[in-house]
């Protein structure tokens, strides 16, 4: 595609369960973020990968949050036992290489109930 | 850690009037970045500077980094209702090396809302 897909656009679980979220990025594209974005908030780094290095995984706020992406495809980011201080925009964005401008997706909305 | 601060967080204008936002880190950039989010939507990023004292314009915006590379500001004359939504910079810190950090940082943005 010709932009950044992310899927589900929308989820709403449970406090305990398990949530997977899905990034595509823009084809070529070496370099992938995964964001956080709080109501009226600005954006919190979670997790950068580029090519095959091993990912940064400083910004994630907890053990309960993982990321994986296979060489430079598709990104999954798991939240395992939601807690509702969770729900947020989860933001995926990519850039060509590390310090290009990134190119984001729509978001998933995460409703924890 | 690094921070990069956004003044105002809100500014509610009158269409026409000129807009300014002002962003400031904590440490030396080896770049900036600015975004546009509009509501409901996602960034879209706008434009980079990377030079000290670099000024860059589209359009009706006009966009600076200061000469210590630790500020930025992002200026719209005569704002239209096209130009509401929450503006970001972003930037990643400058290593001793002289090389960049390949994290951007966020400010939290200044929400724009224009009234016709």
């Amino acid at each position: 595609g010709a932009g950044v897909s992310q899927s589900p656009s929308n989820k709403v679980t449970e406090k305990g369960k398990d949530v997977e979220l899905r990034c595509d990025p823009i084809s070529g594209h070496t370099a992938l973020y995964w964001y956080r974005q709080r109501l009226g908030q600005g954006l919190e780094f979670l997790i950068y990968f580029q090519g095959n290095s091993a990912p940064d995984k400083s910004g994630l706020p907890s053990d309960r949050f993982s990321a994986e992406r296979t060489g430079e495809s598709v990104s999954t980011l798991t939240i395992q036992r939601t807690q509702q201080e969770d729900s947020a925009v989860y933001l995926c964005a990519s850039s060509l290489q590390r310090n290009q401008p990134q190119h984001f997706g729509d978001g998933t909305r995460l409703s924890i109930l | 850690g690094q921070q990069v601060m956004q003044i105002p967080q809100y500014q509610h204008v009158q269409e026409g009037e000129d807009f300014t936002t002002y962003c400031n880190s904590s440490t030396t950039l080896s770049n900036i970045q600015w975004y546009k989010q509009r509501p409901g939507g996602h960034p879209v990023f706008l434009i980079q500077l990377v030079k000290s004292g670099e000024v860059k314009k589209q359009k009706r915006l006009t966009f600076q980094f200061g000469e210590a590379k630790k500020n930025s500001s992002l200026h719209i004359t005569a704002t239209q209702t096209t130009d509401v939504g929450t503006y970001f910079c972003a930037g990643p810190a400058m290593r001793r090396s002289g090389g960049s950090n390949y994290k951007l940082t966020f400010g939290k943005g200044t929400l724009l809302t224009v009234n016709p």
